[in-house]
């Protein structure tokens, strides 16, 4: 089993939809949740960061963590054709840890936004 | 644009060649990370430096090394290439080697092995 798991899919949602991303984790060493967009022969761009249980904000984008189920989120709302991107999750564990460094991800989600 | 740079953005060499990547982190980041991304693999953490000094390491292959120079470049190298290590190489960098900090990615080196 992966210590993060993410659905590939591909997703295909029509402009103005509410898209929904998620990842599943193992680990209770796991403290810091990112998301990462990364477009073709791009690499990953950092789009949200936070170590708390609960919702952040960031423009259309949200991102929630629930720790107790080891389940985070990216929510996109009124979504763009720009959006189109594979979205990746990647998590860190809590700075004692030996890999503290290290980011583990999610296989990514392929997302289209059609007009 | 990240701010880190990676060269060459793509590499095409034969098995059992030797090839270097370079990576200049963001202005002011003193820890740098590299990454293989593959189809089947996705990113797969290789190792990180931090001011000069090895912090952490992934499953990086004997094969692979990488050190972290005192202008704060960092270089990994790839020697007795297979053609299982065709993929996405990319760097990284933090304000420091602590877990609490983003990490910022280049946008890679695409290493294809003939």
């Amino acid at each position: 089993q992966k210590e993060v798991e993410q659905d590939p899919g591909p997703l295909s949602v029509p402009e103005g939809a509410i898209v929904s991303l998620n990842c599943t984790y193992s680990n209770s060493a796991f403290q810091y949740f990112m998301w990462y967009r990364q477009y073709s022969r791009k690499g990953p761009e950092l789009l949200m960061y936070t170590y708390s249980s609960g919702n952040k904000e960031d423009g259309r984008f949200t991102a929630q963590v629930d720790k107790s189920s080891k389940y985070i989120s990216l929510f996109i709302r009124d979504s763009q054709p720009s959006d189109s991107a594979t979205y990746l999750c990647a998590i860190k564990e809590y700075a004692g840890g030996t890999s503290y460094g290290k980011l583990t991800f999610g296989q990514g989600t392929i997302l289209t936004v059609h007009p | 644009d990240s701010g880190v740079t990676q060269t060459p953005k793509h590499l095409i060499t034969a098995t059992g060649q030797r090839v270097t990547l370079r990576c200049s982190p963001r202005s002011g980041d003193l820890s740098v990370y590299w990454y293989q991304q593959s189809l089947d693999q996705g990113l797969q953490f290789l190792i990180q430096y931090y001011n000069g000094e090895e912090r952490a390491k992934g499953n990086i292959l004997e094969r692979f090394s990488a050190q972290q120079f005192p202008d704060l470049h960092s270089e990994l190298n790839l020697s007795s290439l297979e053609l299982g290590d065709s993929a996405l190489y990319f760097c990284a960098s933090s304000v420091s080697g602590t877990s609490n900090q983003p990490q910022h990615f280049g946008d890679g080196t695409r290493l294809s092995i003939l």
